[in-house]
C-alpha cells in the first residue's frame, strides 16, 4: 500500500548536521520531495530529487536517494535556529490527473542553541 | 504571484454551525487540492480536482464535508454542520500538470476551532 515513514522527532545543536530520513512504498515514484513547515505556516518545498538521480546538492541541504531500499535522506550542514521546523518527506504517485503525493507525518526538528 | 490564498485564516464558530473556508489557487494551475491537517492524524487529503472536475474525493470524511471548484480561479470546502472533531489547519494547495517537479505550493492555511 502507499505509505511514506518518517521519524517524528530530531533535537540537534546549531551548527551540527542534520539527517532526517523517510523510507518510501512506491518503486515507480518519478520524483520525491522535501518539504519544511514553519509555525503556523504552510509547507513549502524546500527540495527535490528525480528518481534517476542518487544526490542532489543545493546550498546546505543534501539528498541522498537509495532506490534499492526506497530510502531518502535530507542533511543539513551547519543547522542554524532558523531551521526549526516541521519536515515532510513526500512521494510522487501515479500519472497525469492522478497523479498525487503521498506524504509522511514530518519529522519535527529542533535546534537548540 | 500572490501565491495560494486562502480565507479566513482563522474561524471560531459554534457546532452545528455551516463553515466555508475559501481557496484561490495559483493562477495556470490546473490541480487543487484539499487538506487537513491534524496532530493526531497528520496530512490528510480531503479532496482533489484537476481542471476544475473532482477527481478523487474519498478522503472527505462523511457527507457533512463538500467541496467545489466553479472556476480555475476558485474554489470552496464546506461543512455542515460542523462538529468539534473537525477542529484542524485546513490547507489549499496547487500544482501545474505537465510541468516537473509537480510539486505542490501550499496556502497558509485555516485554522478552524469549533466550540
Amino acid at each position: 500500500g502507499e505509505d511514506v515513514e518518517q521519524s517524528l522527532f530530531l533535537s540537534v545543536r546549531e551548527g551540527d548536521s542534520s539527517v532526517i530520513n523517510c523510507t518510501y512504498t512506491d518503486s515507480s515514484s518519478t520524483y520525491l520531495y522535501w518539504y519544511k513547515q514553519e509555525p503556523g505556516a504552510g509547507l513549502q518545498l524546500l527540495t527535490y530529487i528525480f528518481s534517476n538521480m542518487d544526490m542532489k546538492q543545493d546550498q546546505r541541504l543534501t539528498v541522498l536517494l537509495n532506490k534499492k531500499d526506497k530510502h531518502l535522506s535530507l542533511r543539513i550542514a551547519d543547522t542554524q535556529t532558523g531551521d526549526s521546523a516541521i519536515y515532510f518527506c513526500a512521494e510522487s504517485m501515479g500519472a497525469g490527473n492522478n497523479r498525487k503525493l503521498i506524504w509522511g507525518l514530518g519529522t519535527s526538528l529542533a535546534v537548540n542553541p | 504571484d500572490a501565491g495560494v490564498i486562502q480565507s479566513p485564516r482563522h474561524e471560531v464558530t459554534e457546532m452545528g454551525q455551516e463553515v466555508t473556508l475559501r481557496c484561490k489557487p495559483i493562477s495556470g494551475h490546473n490541480s487543487l487540492f484539499w487538506y487537513r491537517q491534524t496532530m493526531m492524524r497528520g496530512l490528510e487529503l480531503l479532496i482533489y480536482f484537476n481542471n476544475n472536475v473532482p477527481i478523487d474525493d474519498s478522503g472527505m470524511p462523511e457527507d457533512r464535508f463538500s467541496a467545489k471548484m466553479p472556476n480555475a480561479s476558485f474554489s470552496t470546502l464546506k461543512i455542515q454542520p460542523s462538529e468539534p472533531r473537525d477542529s484542524a489547519v485546513y490547507f489549499c494547495a496547487s500544482s501545474q500538470d505537465g510541468r516537473p517537479p509537480y510539486g505542490y505550493t501550499f496556502g497558509s492555511g485555516t485554522r478552524l476551532t469549533v466550540v
